[in-house]
């Protein structure tokens, strides 16, 4: 059974302190990884999708990564508004649903 | 374009009640499908529709039905609401592998 589990559940920084998030995924055939961020009260916002072990993909502060068991997004020199909910999720060769962990939530003060 | 949307925005119903949240998406995409987010949970898919006229059960279908109405257009019905169905309800289409969201309906039900 595909597995996702995120660490940490919850992330404290102060600006400009760089940090990682943890994706750990067991999948039969892995189609896609993905992340995606979402703010308190709105939908999850697509922000990476990664194909194969070693694939690497940045947007501005966010770095995310992908091995054959986990996925690390990287942030760098992060501003309160990157506070939110960071969510992995993966899909399956052959699958159409999304498997989704429960998300860190990340906060950053100034 | 508008992306995804979903009505009504939140909505309360009383136990017995029926409703149906509206999804509809502008992207052209071929698949949409209905998810729900609890707390301490991940995202788990309701149910999927690859194309207008085909629907699947997703993890979690018990209580619900779909519509694929048109291209553009998927309805999730609750028949006889439960309070196990309170929840935020997400609406999300894709053509290739990457899933775009809705902002959700939240549904509270007593």
């Amino acid at each position: 059974e595909d597995q996702v589990t995120q660490s940490p559940e919850a992330l404290r920084l102060q600006e400009g302190e760089s940090s990682s998030l943890n994706c750990s995924y067991t999948v039969s055939g892995l189609r896609g990884l993905f992340w995606y961020r979402q703010d308190p009260g709105k939908g999850p916002e697509f922000l990476f999708t990664l194909y194969s072990a070693g694939e690497e993909k940045e947007k501005e502060r966010l770095k995310a990564t992908l091995t054959k068991k986990e996925s690390f997004l990287h942030i760098t020199a992060p501003k309160p508004e990157d506070s939110a909910t960071y969510l992995c999720a993966v899909q399956a060769s052959g699958g159409y649903a999304l498997n989704f962990g429960k998300g860190t939530s990340l906060l950053v003060t100034p | 374009n508008a992306g995804v949307t979903q009505t009504p925005k939140f909505q309360v119903l009383k136990t017995g009640q029926s409703m149906t949240l509206q999804c509809a998406q502008d992207m052209n995409h071929n698949s949409m499908y209905w998810y729900r987010q609890d707390p301490g949970m991940g995202l788990r898919l309701i149910y999927y529709s690859a194309s207008e006229g085909t629907t699947d059960k997703g993890e979690v279908p018990n209580g619900y039905n779909v519509s694929r109405l048109n291209k553009r257009e998927f309805s999730l019905r609750l028949e006889s609401a439960a309070p196990s169905q309170t929840s935020v309800y997400f609406c999300a289409s894709s053509r290739g592998e990457t899933q775009y969201f809705g902002p959700g309906t939240r549904l509270l039900v007593l």
